[in-house]
């Protein structure tokens, strides 16, 4: 079956930085996406890593290992605003996105 | 300023009863999805639509009905609620099928059945 797993729940410092880890197991693999969802709100879209490596984008990072079916995404200098559950998602064979439950940051002062 | 609606933001139906929640984007893209939503669990897929006038099931997609008879409209239709379709239902939509594009995801809607 297919799978993605990441952490529920995360706490973090003001000013810190986090990784939120993401493994995933599928049927076939076109690409990593994250994804930011604030409360009641809708996801929004953040990064895409398709190759291995890292993807640099302000403040957020993301980071791929195909051979080892694993993400990262590094969040640095983490602001209040940044309190939202991390959503990984794989895109299988099919061009479908299949979703993990996603990862709760609470950032604390 | 484009993107996608969905209508209603929530709502309270008593199970039996037909519900169709509506979803329109101006984005002029091909694909759409409807997605639910529940605690603990990833976004699940319910059914997709490739292009205007073609639809495809998903992961979920008993219960549920869907038309695309227009490229900014994607409807789904519940015919006869049960209380396990209580969920936070979100439309999206992508540039083009069966690609990488990246998915927009409407503000959702809140569906309750008792």
């Amino acid at each position: 079956g297919q799978n993605i797993d990441q952490p529920t729940e995360m706490t973090a410092t003001e000013g810190a930085i986090v990784q939120i880890n993401c493994t995933y197991q599928t049927s076939g693999f076109n690409g990593l996406f994250w994804y930011q969802q604030h409360a009641g709100e809708a996801p929004t879209f953040l990064s895409y890593n398709v190759l291995d490596g890292l993807e640099e984008k302000g403040r957020f990072s993301s980071f791929l290992s195909r051979s080892k079916g694993y993400s990262y995404l590094l969040l640095k200098e983490l602001q209040m605003k940044d309190s939202a559950s991390y959503l990984c998602a794989v895109m299988d064979s099919n061009y479908q996105l299949i979703w993990g439950a996603g990862t709760k940051l609470i950032i604390k002062p | 300023i484009a993107g996608i609606t969905q209508a209603p933001t929530s709502q309270i139906l008593a199970a039996g009863r037909r519900m169709t929640l509506r979803c329109t984007q101006d984005m002029r893209h091909n694909a759409m999805y409807w997605y639910r939503q529940d605690l603990g669990l990833g976004l699940r897929l319910i059914h997709y639509s490739n292009t205007a006038g073609t639809t495809g099931k998903g992961e979920v997609p008993d219960g549920y009905s869907v038309s695309r008879a227009n490229t900014d409209d994607f409807p789904l239709t519940l015919a006869s609620a049960v209380p396990s379709q209580t969920s936070v239902y979100f439309c999206a939509s992508s540039e083009a099928e069966s690609s990488t594009d990246t998915q927009y995801f409407g503000p959702g809607t809140r569906l309750t059945v008792l």
